[in-house]
């Protein structure tokens, strides 16, 4: 049962470019949204999250856009590096269990 | 601080043989987590603890998979026997859900490095 879909499933970028992550979501009970990075050989690692009483989370680089009505957020990763080359999970839980659900991924790779 | 730790790292066995994961949480974590992620899939819950309750295994193959986590800390996922499609990697995550009786704000979900297993 998927929770969460993600597309797209790979994504490649130029060095300084933009990359655009989406995801949506069926349960209107989840409440937090969390994006994790994940490097070759190692565990997921949170990156940002954001919960659904606001659109919009800046963190540096990173920005989550959230569509409450259309049930979808986005990852935007501006002046994309090279470093950003890993694999990007959106996730969705609600908070009253901490039942997170966890999208495909998609793979980023950042060309120099 | 110490993150989530996990051993082994890596394990080859046999279809049919038995294998177990062990994982350390973060010191003071109440709940634990076992994922399982297949090459190119995100992680899917295979059980969760809420200090020794195992509050979600719901996904858990439970004829071949068992998870115990004794006085609420540490925790071993087993596997017995395994087949060819149990290859791949066992994450272990941890979070702050309750301190003492308070419930803490955040999902926010530790996770350790994997036991990456293949099976043959």
């Amino acid at each position: 049962q998927q929770q969460v879909k993600q597309s797209p499933q790979s994504l490649i970028v130029q060095k300084g470019g933009i990359s655009i992550i989406n995801c949506a979501y069926e349960n209107t009970a989840f409440d937090y949204f969390p994006w994790y990075q994940q490097f070759p050989g190692k565990g997921p690692a949170l990156l940002i999250a954001i919960r659904p009483d606001v659109s919009e989370k800046k963190e540096g680089r990173f920005t989550i856009s959230f569509n409450k009505s259309a049930k979808q957020f986005s990852l935007h990763i501006m002046d994309s590096q090279p470093g950003d080359s890993a694999t990007y999970f959106c996730a969705a839980s609600r908070e009253d269990n901490n039942d997170m659900r966890f999208g495909a991924g998609t793979r980023l790779t950042v060309k120099p | 601080e110490a993150g989530v730790v996990q051993s082994p790292r890596y394990k080859i066995i046999e279809k049919k043989q038995p294998v177990a994961f062990w994982c350390n949480p973060i010191s003071g974590h109440n709940t634990l987590y076992w994922y399982r992620q297949n090459l190119g899939q995100g992680p899917e819950l295979l059980i969760r603890y809420e200090n020794e309750e195992a509050v979600d295994d719901s996904q858990l193959p439970k004829d071949r998979f068992s998870a115990e986590r004794l006085k609420g800390v540490d925790s071993t996922l087993k596997i017995q026997p395994a087949e060819l499609g149990d290859s791949a990697v066992y994450l272990c995550a941890s979070s702050l859900r309750y301190r003492g009786n308070i419930k803490s704000s955040g999902n926010t979900i530790y996770f350790g490095e994997g036991s990456w297993l293949t099976v043959v």
